[in-house]
């Protein structure tokens, strides 16, 4: 079945850039679903960040837009996160997720598949 | 866009029925019918309840179940078990992006 795994660094200093790319196993990453990541600080909610499409799409979330970049390598079969300017406040375990089948017209809003999540701390 | 509202902690003891509220706006909730619902333990990843409002994925227990009415969509879950208890987020469309809710603490006496 299809997994996922996120990875990169555990620690990033403050005003540096948060770096992490999730690989796919067991299917495509060019199959007909988003993919997201999204977030949680400790102690804390969900707060979704942004997905890709295959075909390279994004939308993101817009309180974290102008410091977002969410790419897909489909050679590797994996995608990735970079947060720019980061803060204390960035500190969070990182998910990514398969967010939402596409079916002709139809396309999926909800979370059906989870990375076990990686925690980030922004510190110097 | 601001989260939805959740109730901060919900109880009940085992065999007994529990309802979660996650209250919106026109914008999100009121506007689709693209609710959905995750559980989430302690130092796990949240797992997927419930979608679309009120649809089961395979292999969630039919003592979970969703519906909606106007701008508040609820989540109930029938015949409160041990297990039960744990972090239960909705989430939302909204202009192609994705809010979630406050979180509910549920637990089970």
């Amino acid at each position: 079945q299809v997994q996922l795994q996120e990875s990169g660094p555990g620690l990033v200093k403050p005003s540096g850039t948060l770096s992490l790319t999730c690989a796919v196993s067991g299917g495509s990453i060019s199959s007909s679903n988003w993919w997201s990541w999204v977030r949680q600080p400790p102690g804390k909610g969900l707060e979704w960040i942004g997905e890709i499409y295959h075909s390279g799409s994004t939308n993101y979330n817009p309180s974290l837009k102008s410091r977002v970049t969410i790419s897909v390598d489909k050679s590797k079969n994996q995608f990735s996160l970079k947060l720019s300017s980061v803060t204390a406040a960035d500190t969070a375990v990182y998910y990514c997720a398969r967010s939402g089948a596409v079916y002709g017209d139809y396309r999926g809003w909800y979370f059906d598949l989870w990375g076990r999540g990686t925690l980030v701390t922004v510190s110097s | 866009q601001s989260a939805l509202t959740q109730p901060a902690s919900v109880s009940g003891s085992p065999g007994q029925s529990i309802t979660i509220s996650c209250t919106g706006t026109s914008s999100d909730v009121g506007g689709y019918n693209y609710v959905s619902w995750y559980q989430q333990h302690p130092g796990k990843a949240p797992k997927l309840m419930i979608y679309e409002v009120s649809n089961r994925p395979s292999g969630v227990s039919n003592r979970f179940s969703g519906s909606k009415s106007g701008n508040t969509a609820s989540l109930t879950i029938s015949g409160l078990q041990a297990e039960d208890e744990a972090d239960y987020y909705c989430s939302s469309y909204t202009s192609s992006c994705y809010v979630f809710g406050t979180g509910t603490k549920v637990t089970v006496l």
